[in-house]
């Protein structure tokens, strides 16, 4: 089975373009979170997908977005790009939210680099 | 708010010697709490997990404890080895989310 797989791997922005991140979950699993990862902050919770639905979000500014579509498939989104965007940003998929179903596993990530 | 705080954030050790790393949580509705590796370069793997309904659970090498009512957690692994150096991260959620809670890490170094 394959696993979570996170698209482009690497990108390279400038401050104010936008960027749109893309996960596809584990075959099955319908629970998409995504992560931010810096050397200075740590791992930190962005949001949380099930069935189409945000079911939760972490202390980001609005510019962070996503969603989540029919097939599980989640995208963020990233608008007017700030240097401090420049992180690691994780995905992790589970068969659901709650209980022995929200076993998380995680993607390889996409570096995103913001010049 | 919700916190999770991890110690040591580093640790090394000797090959054959046992690693214990301990996190505290701050949220009292928190009831799974997981422990992921991250080799240098690569993705946060899961290496074993524990929910409240459980004091310990162990898995060869690895085990977990769980103390609910001064809410901590602690990793411990045996005779480690030199391919169990890496970044560990404990995480705290409350089991109708999927919003993982993250410590700060533990970069543990086993000397061969």
């Amino acid at each position: 089975k394959a696993g979570v797989t996170q698209t482009p791997r690497y990108l390279i922005k400038t401050r104010g373009q936008q960027v749109t991140l893309s996960c596809s979950p584990i075959s099955g699993h319908r629970s998409v979170s995504w992560y931010q990862q810096t050397p200075g902050q740590g791992l930190q919770f962005l949001f949380e997908y099930f069935s189409e639905t945000q079911r939760n979000k972490g202390n980001f500014p609005g510019r962070f977005s996503g969603r989540q579509f029919s097939n599980s498939r989640s995208e963020m989104n990233v608008s007017t790009l700030e240097l401090g965007d420049s992180a690691l940003y994780l995905c992790a998929s589970s068969l659901g939210p709650r209980g022995p179903k929200n076993i998380q596993y995680f993607g390889a990530g996409t570096r995103l680099s913001v010049l | 708010g919700e916190n999770v705080e991890q110690h040591p954030s580093t640790l090394s050790v000797q090959e054959g010697d046992s690693a214990v790393i301990k996190c505290t949580y701050s949220d009292s509705a928190s009831n799974y709490f997981p422990w992921y590796k991250q080799e240098l370069g690569k993705r946060p793997q899961l290496i074993i997990d524990i929910r409240s309904n459980v004091g310990e659970k162990k898995d060869q090498r690895i085990a977990v404890t769980l103390n609910k009512t001064a809410k901590h957690f602690s990793l411990h692994i045996t005779e480690t080895q030199p391919e169990d150096s890496a970044v560990y991260f404990c995480a705290a959620s409350s089991g109708n989310t999927g919003k993982l809670i993250f410590g700060q890490g533990t970069t543990l170094q086993v000397k061969p």
